[in-house]
């Protein structure tokens, strides 16, 4: 059964950097995309950004210029940094696990391995 | 627009069958993910693409879908289905994916 640890500081001062890391166990990483998943208190679902085994990113523009992402293969593992941290970029922020490719001529783009979750406050 | 559009909340009795549903214009060309939410847990994948359902997710959950609305039904709802849910599908723009607004589906 895979699963997602994730792990990263949970109380920040503005303009500070998140930096949050998430090990994936068991199942393929090359197979995959890695992604960040937010959701401030009380509020829906926002796609952060994504990473690929091989390095490549994808990041929501409006978070383009804060946000950067690393992967490390020998350890099975992914990054995300946020700088310059606000009271907007309080929030939970999940690792996920999406799958996207054809399977029996059906496309699909899913997201099917959700790490816990972190609780990321950040508060002067 | 790139949202998804869900009705806010919605309540049921024990057994009886409810459909949520999930309106955007992303729709037109992708299907809908849903994931269920409970209060303090991560979400988890109920139903991907044109009705498939991972291990695990009961039958009683299924998808149907027209146009730019996609809508999720639960068939004679258990207590454990009380969660918050949510649709999500990829788009055609810089934001890569969006998930819908929101439904609280309460069993009475």
């Amino acid at each position: 059964q895979v699963q997602l640890q994730q792990w990263g500081a949970g109380l920040l001062k503005p303009s500070e950097t998140l930096s949050l890391t998430c090990a994936v166990y068991g199942g393929s990483f090359s197979a995959y995309y890695w992604t960040w998943i937010r959701q401030p208190p009380g509020k829906g679902l926002e796609w952060i950004g994504e990473i690929t085994h091989s390095g490549s990113t994808n990041s929501r523009p409006s978070l383009k210029s804060r946000v950067s992402m690393s992967v490390d293969t020998s350890k099975n593992q992914f990054s995300l940094k946020l700088t310059s941290v606000t009271a907007a970029d309080t929030a939970t922020y999940y690792c996920v696990r999406v799958f996207r490719g054809v399977r029996f001529v059906e496309r699909l783009d899913y997201m099917d391995v959700w790490g816990k979750g972190t609780t990321v406050i950040v508060s002067s | 627009s790139s949202e998804l559009t869900q009705d806010p909340a919605v309540s049921l009795a024990l057994g009886q069958t409810v459909k949520i549903t999930c309106q955007g214009d992303s729709l037109r060309t992708y299907y809908a993910n849903w994931y269920q939410q409970k209060p303090g847990q991560a979400p988890v994948l109920v139903i991907y693409g044109n009705n498939n359902r991972p291990p695990g997710i009961p039958d009683r959950f299924s998808v149907s879908s027209s146009g730019n609305t996609a809508s999720l039904t639960i068939t004679g709802a258990q207590a454990e289905d009380e969660a918050d849910y949510y649709c999500h599908s990829p788009v055609n723009s810089g934001n890569r994916y969006v998930f819908g607004t929101g439904t609280k589906v309460t069993v009475l």
